[in-house]
């Protein structure tokens, strides 16, 4: 069965420290993957997908099939990236398609 | 230019009530999705919808029934609220089908007491 596991609830750095949030999944075949995070008070928003293979405020993200992780990274981290961050995976066939969440991390970055 | 509109962002209710969370989408997109969200939980997908008047079970229906009359707008309906459900409720759309960019709308906090 697909399952996405983010192993930290929270993870908390100094600003200017590199950042890398966790998560592996379980899929059979080619999985397509996405962070999404969300700021206080505000909505949940995409933040990247691993096909686009696009940076994002600084964050990257790899596919690594091996090791079957897609590890969010910063090498700086902001203050402004405090934000519960969540890992996604998709679920099911065609019309009956969503996207399935890990628990998500809070990441909290002091000044 | 908000695009996922849900209709209260606090409601309080009594146990044994019906609750109605209503969700309106204005970007004609086919898919509409209701999680629910809990500390440590993460994001529970409760139904889902791909089409008007379709509608499918996710992880944790029990409680719960929708309705999907038009295709823009999606409800989720609590038909005897309980405490267990206390909760933020999270509303989504997608354009449609494997298309996984999520539109969420700014959530609504039901406390049931």
């Amino acid at each position: 069965a697909q399952r996405v596991t983010q192993p930290e609830k929270l993870l908390s750095v100094f600003k200017g420290a590199p950042v890398e949030l966790k998560c592996n999944y379980s899929y059979s075949g080619s999985p397509e993957l996405f962070w999404y995070v969300q700021y206080s008070r505000q909505r949940l928003q995409l933040l990247l997908r691993h096909i686009s293979r696009e940076s994002i405020k600084g964050f990257t993200a790899d596919l690594n099939k091996g090791e079957t992780s897609f590890h969010l990274k910063k090498p700086f981290a902001q203050e402004e990236d405090s934000a519960m961050y969540y890992c996604a995976l998709p679920h099911g066939w065609g019309s009956q398609g969503n996207l399935i969440f890990g628990k998500g991390t809070k990441l909290s970055v002091k000044p | 230019d908000v695009k996922v509109t849900q209709s209260s962002r606090y409601l309080v209710k009594r146990t044994g009530e019906k609750v109605f969370l209503e969700c309106v989408q204005d970007m004609d997109h086919e898919n509409m999705f209701w999680y629910r969200q809990d500390p440590g939980l993460g994001l529970r997908l409760i139904y889902f919808s791909y089409d008007v008047k379709m509608k499918e079970k996710g992880d944790i229906p029990e409680g719960y029934s929708v309705s999907r009359e038009k295709k823009e707008r999606f409800s989720l309906i609590l038909e005897s609220a309980s405490t267990n459900q206390t909760s933020m409720y999270l509303c989504a759309s997608s354009l449609r089908a494997g298309h996984y960019g999520y539109t969420f709308g700014s959530g609504t906090r039901l406390t049931v007491v």
